[in-house]
């Protein structure tokens, strides 16, 4: 089992819609948890951190947090073509390292 | 303006070859990671140092060298060891402890002749 597992997509939604990417991970013992989004050819760009159980809103991105299901997830409301890149869920485990997800590629069509 | 830079944007390495990835961040942080990302594949952690002058071995270190002199900095060289190096490398920086929130340099992207 994969430590952080994310589905590799492509996810794609209409222009308006909601898009959701799902993440799941291995260590009970992790505290924090990061999306990224990358462009193609670019490097990552954090775009949410969550570190209690719950929902965390930024503009029009919400995380979800579960920690007792081992799941996180990022949902982006009126998804624009902007928002077409690979998202990267990332955790922190309980020791030092920071394990991340192999992304999902989100296509929004105009 | 605050950040992280890497150089160079492009390299390309002839087999035998060493070659050192610059990378430098003005953050103030005390923590640099250098990671790998092969198509299709997450990030793979080759070293991370949270301190000046202490650096660790990540998931995929062999062929690879790093130092840390200076807080700023946190130069990367891929030797010859490496069999496989083509790949595009990104240098994060963070807070050490806590949160850890990393921020990433543009990239580098190498490619063996």
């Amino acid at each position: 089992q994969k430590e952080v597992e994310q589905n590799s997509g492509p996810l794609s939604v209409p222009e308006g819609a909601i898009a959701s990417l799902n993440c799941t991970y291995s260590d009970r013992g992790s505290q924090s948890f990061f999306w990224y989004r990358q462009y193609s050819g670019k490097s990552p760009e954090l775009i949410m951190s969550i570190y209690s159980n719950g929902d965390k809103e930024d503009g029009r991105f919400t995380a979800q947090l579960n920690k007792a299901s081992q799941y996180v997830s990022l949902l982006i409301r009126d998804s624009q073509p902007s928002d077409s890149a690979t998202y990267l869920c990332a955790v922190k485990t309980g020791g030092f390292k920071t394990i991340f997800g192999a992304g999902t590629r989100l296509f929004v069509k105009a | 303006d605050g950040g992280i830079t890497q150089s160079p944007k492009y390299l390309f390495r002839k087999e035998g070859q060493n070659v050192t990835l610059s990378c430098e961040q003005n953050l103030n942080h005390d923590a640099m990671y250098w990671y790998r990302q092969d198509p299709g594949q997450g990030l793979r952690l080759i070293y991370y140092s949270q301190i000046v002058n202490d650096f660790q071995k990540g998931d995929i270190a062999e062929g690879y060298s790093v130092s840390r002199e200076k807080k700023e900095s946190f130069p990367l060289t891929v030797t010859s060891a490496q069999k496989n190096p083509t790949a595009f490398y990104l240098c994060a920086s963070s807070w050490a402890g806590g949160a850890d929130e990393q921020f990433f340099g543009p990239g580098t992207r190498l490619t063996v002749l």
